[in-house]
């Protein structure tokens, strides 16, 4: 079964200091994408980051980057320099087989 | 490119009634997802449709349905709505083919309250 676990429910950082959101799954695929999302309050969820499993280099798009262990099945998020638009539920997510599958969701809150 | 479109956004039901929502995908994207949305449940697969057929579905009673027409758009039914029902609907859309494709674009959602 592919499942995906996000092990923090909620979480708060100081803005401009950074923050590490966690992200484990589970599958016996070889080919996958993982991705993360971010849907603000009352807000349409977007795309923040997206890395294939057969790369190494982990992916950096502006101030998100992600820590990919493979062997681990591990999928970290890292939010440096935070802003108070970054308050958000962030989601990990992976996709194999044609389908997409979601954990359960971190809130995180941004404090001024 | 207008982005994904979900109508409508907020419906009220009662328990037994039955409920259809829409989601236009981004242009050129022809395939499309719908997801549950619920505190604590994060997001839970309801089905995809590609090419106007259904290609992956998940755990979900045969109460929910769905079809994609020839303009990629898409509808989904809810029968004999439950109170457990109430939930986020979300829609998201794909290229589903070459680098991009497992990019995926969400609609707004529409917010489903059964009473």
């Amino acid at each position: 079964a592919q499942t995906v676990t996000q092990s923090q429910p909620e979480m708060s950082v100081q803005e401009a200091e950074t923050v590490t959101l966690s992200c484990t799954y589970d599958t016996s695929e070889s080919n996958y994408y993982l991705f993360w999302y971010k849907q603000p309050p009352s807000r349409q969820m977007i795309l923040v980051i997206r890395q294939e499993a057969y790369k190494q280099q982990n992916a950096t798009e502006n101030r998100f980057s992600v820590n990919f262990q493979k062997a681990a099945k591990s999928f970290s998020l890292k939010i440096s320099d935070s802003q108070l638009g970054d308050t958000a539920m962030y989601f990990c997510a992976f996709h194999t087989g044609n389908q997409f599958y979601f954990g359960t969701g971190t809130s995180l809150t941004v404090i001024p | 490119k207008a982005g994904v479109t979900q109508t409508p956004r907020y419906l009220i039901k009662t328990r037994g009634q039955q409920v259809t929502l829409s989601c236009s995908p981004i242009s050129g994207h022809r395939s499309v997802s719908w997801y549950q949305q619920t505190p604590g449940q994060g997001l839970q697969f309801l089905f995809e449709y590609f090419s106007e057929t259904q290609r992956n579905k998940g755990n979900f009673p045969g109460r929910f349905s769905g079809r994609q027409f020839s303009n990629s758009r898409s509808e989904m039914n809810v029968s004999t709505l439950e109170l457990g029902d109430s939930a986020l609907y979300l829609c998201a859309s794909s290229l589903a083919s070459g680098a991009s494709s497992y990019e995926q674009y969400f609609g707004p959602g529409t917010r489903l309250t059964v009473t």
